[in-house]
């Protein structure tokens, strides 16, 4: 899986948008942009994917570049919640069966102020 | 739905003890993972099942480490002779697979195991 690049930690006030950038200027083109937040002491929780549509949900919206070199995910309102470590992975799922095992990163430590 | 649920949410035991984890994965969901994170460290993969394919164990740091799937449902994580080194959070993950391009793992909580 391609490697990614993330900041270490950001700060966001609680309300604004939080834009948290990730670079994967290796990703290939069967590879899938995937982002999961973990808050302290709680399991990884999946946030969005993408290809390189941008993506929007519940959650969050993916803003892929064109080129497919970096992406970031926005949180529109964030809220003290919101505060985790985030995670961008970039990993391809082969239609081969076997483990597609998920390797975090550092991540970002995201701390919303209020 | 219901997600990925862990039992218990926490452990302690004594070096030497036995311990089983245990994981239910989301409804329908064909592929189940076993993780491990120390404390501030990364994910460290275990164990993966897929329908009734034999699993994938490469991940399992000794033989003290097992695990079953039974009915293609609920998993057990079995350590035994616990020691101190094997204290970190055991996370089960589950994916709907298989075939496709993109099999999200939505991850239970976790098990917090300490060993003394």
């Amino acid at each position: 899986d391609a490697k990614t690049t993330q900041p270490t930690s950001m700060d966001c006030a609680e309300g604004r948008a939080a834009n948290l950038p990730c670079n994967h200027s290796t990703i290939s083109g069967n590879e899938y942009v995937y982002w999961y937040r973990q808050i302290h002491s709680q399991g990884p929780q999946y946030i969005i994917h993408g290809l390189k549509n941008n993506e929007t949900n519940e959650m969050a919206s993916l803003i892929i570049t064109e080129d497919r070199k970096s992406s970031t995910l926005i949180l529109p309102h964030a809220t003290l919640r919101d505060t985790a470590v985030y995670y961008c992975i970039v990993r391809v799922t082969s239609i081969i069966q076997g483990a597609q095992k998920l390797v975090f990163g550092q991540g970002t430590r995201l701390t919303i102020n209020p | 739905g219901a997600g990925v649920s862990q039992s218990p949410s926490n452990k302690v035991t004594e070096k030497g003890k036995d311990v089983e984890l245990r994981c239910d994965p989301i409804s329908g969901h064909t592929a189940l993972y076993w993780y491990r994170q120390s404390l501030g460290q990364g994910l460290e993969f275990l164990i993966y099942f897929q329908g009734n394919s034999a699993p994938d164990k490469s991940g399992l740091p000794s033989d003290r480490f097992s695990a079953e799937r039974t009915g293609g449902s609920v998993s057990t994580l079995t350590i035994q002779r616990t020691q101190q080194e094997d204290s970190a959070v055991y996370l089960c993950a589950s994916t709907l697979f298989m075939g496709r391009r993109s099999d999200t793992q939505y991850f239970g909580p976790g098990t917090r195991l300490t060993v003394l």
